[in-house]
């Protein structure tokens, strides 16, 4: 079965420092990956993708994600968290094999960024 | 949430009566989405369109109902036949169907039905 898992529910950070949200996951093949963020009672923003090359990808807001093949995980990470950055962080997985561009989601890591 | 709308932000329904919650576009995106969120259980998608007139079922789609008769529109319909609709419902568009095209969401409808 295809699946995404974010281990941690919340992930608490002061501000200034560095950010990590982790994100692994099970599929055929190789697959595209994504991060959304979602503020309370808002959509969801992409916030970057790896899709092939370099293993680590530049997005929004300063955030950066590293793919490991190895590990297949996908962590997001920002150098110097701001209070902002609190909010509901999401992976995504697109398997190369389905049809359609389904994406499967975790089930989310809330960021809390305290000053 | 540029550029998808989605109305009403909050409905609230009695049990036993469909619903439908409306999604519109200008992006000019082939594919919309319709998902549901509830809390600690991510997004889950309920059905899926990659063209006009077309459309598939997703993971949850039993219960719910769809329509793609314009290209900017994908109006979702929550039937009596769902036993748990009170969710948050989310639209979303890509470009394309093309697996590497991030998808843009609506800001969301919230649904309570008592």
């Amino acid at each position: 079965a295809q699946s995404v898992a974010q281990p941690e529910d919340q992930v608490n950070v002061a501000e200034g420092n560095p950010l990590t949200v982790k994100c692994t996951y099970s599929v055929s093949g190789n697959p595209y990956l994504f991060w959304y963020v979602q503020y309370p009672n808002r959509g969801l923003q992409f916030l970057l993708k790896y899709i092939t090359g370099d293993n680590l990808v530049k997005g929004s807001y300063g955030f950066e994600a590293e793919f490991n093949k190895s590990q297949t995980s996908f962590h997001l990470k920002k150098p110097s968290a701001l209070v902002s950055d609190s909010a509901l962080y999401f992976c995504a997985v697109r398997p190369l094999r389905e049809y359609g561009n389904k994406l499967v989601f975790g089930a989310g890591t809330i960021l809390r960024v305290k000053s | 949430d540029g550029g998808i709308t989605q109305s009403p932000k909050y409905l609230f329904r009695k049990e036993g009566q469909n619903v439908t919650l409306s999604c519109e576009q200008n992006l000019n995106h082939d594919a919309m989405y319709w998902y549901r969120q509830d809390p600690g259980q991510g997004l889950r998608l309920i059905y899926y369109s990659q063209i006009v007139n077309d459309f598939q079922k997703g993971d949850i789609a039993e219960g719910y109902s769809v329509s793609r008769e314009k290209k900017e529109s994908f109006p979702l319909t929550v039937t009596s036949a769902q036993k748990n609709p009170t969710a948050f419902y989310l639209c979303a568009s890509s470009r394309t169907s093309g697996s590497f095209d991030e998808q843009y969401f609506g800001p969301g409808t919230r649904l309570t039905v008592t």
